[in-house]
């Protein structure tokens, strides 16, 4: 069965870190563009950052761009995203989430079921 | 960066009813715009990409249209497992989802 499982969020004070994990399976996630993307309480969706297949080349929502990586471990099968100087408004459950970027270009076809991180004091 | 506009922002339809949903970009787009649902405390489920492409095993009474800067969502026959948020998602530079349209059955 293809499917992404997040893991690794919790309660975090504010300027604190966390580390975010998304382990797939039943495909090879290397051959993917990779994607997080948040939902802050009974808000809609925020795309966060990207990893395109080549490892390497990544991009942010202006929102986290210097405190967030995202990162991969292709021998593990594994997404990251390393969370840095966290603030209140970064609250919210984070998905991971696959772009097919051969069948469906842009779009995101399998999703985690979220993992969710509160900042707060 | 490319803003989205959904409307409406929500409605109330009854079973077996047509429903539409727009999706208004900030600059031209061509067809790169997607649409997913979302049911309560569930993760997004991808329903139709580039604009008018029905996803592998969703079902036909679910359709999208569009191009440019104007894109529709529409539900040929409403059923009581629709009721879901649907948002719009341009892929054109990077990504921007549009603020959701809450549909719910009379």
């Amino acid at each position: 069965e293809v499917q992404l499982v997040e893991s690794g969020g919790g309660l975090v004070q504010p300027g604190g870190s966390l580390r975010l994990s998304c382990a797939a399976s039943g495909f090879t996630s290397s051959r993917y563009w990779m994607h997080w993307v948040r939902q802050a309480p009974g808000k809609g969706l925020v795309w966060v950052s990207r990893i395109i297949s080549d490892g390497v080349t990544t991009d942010y929502a202006d929102s986290v761009k210097g405190r967030f990586t995202i990162s991969r471990d292709n021998a593990k099968n594994t997404l990251y995203l390393q969370m840095n100087r966290l603030r209140s408004e970064d609250t919210a459950v984070y998905y991971c989430a696959r772009e097919n970027i051969v069948a469906s270009p842009g779009a995101f076809d399998i999703w985690g079921q979220g993992t969710i991180v509160t900042v707060s004091s | 960066d490319i803003q989205m506009t959904q409307s409406p922002s929500s409605l109330s339809a009854s079973v077996g009813d047509r429903v539409t949903i727009t999706c208004q970009a900030s600059q031209d787009i061509s067809k790169y715009l997607n649409w997913y649902q979302q049911k309560p405390g569930k993760a997004p489920k991808l329903l139709i990409y580039g604009a008018s492409n029905l996803e592998t095993g969703v079902p036909s009474r679910f359709s999208g249209g569009g191009s440019g800067t104007d894109f529709s969502f529409t539900i040929s026959s409403l059923q009581p497992e629709d009721t879901a948020t649907y948002y719009c998602q341009q892929c054109d530079n990077l990504y921007t989802f549009g603020q959701g349209t809450k549909l719910e059955i009379k």
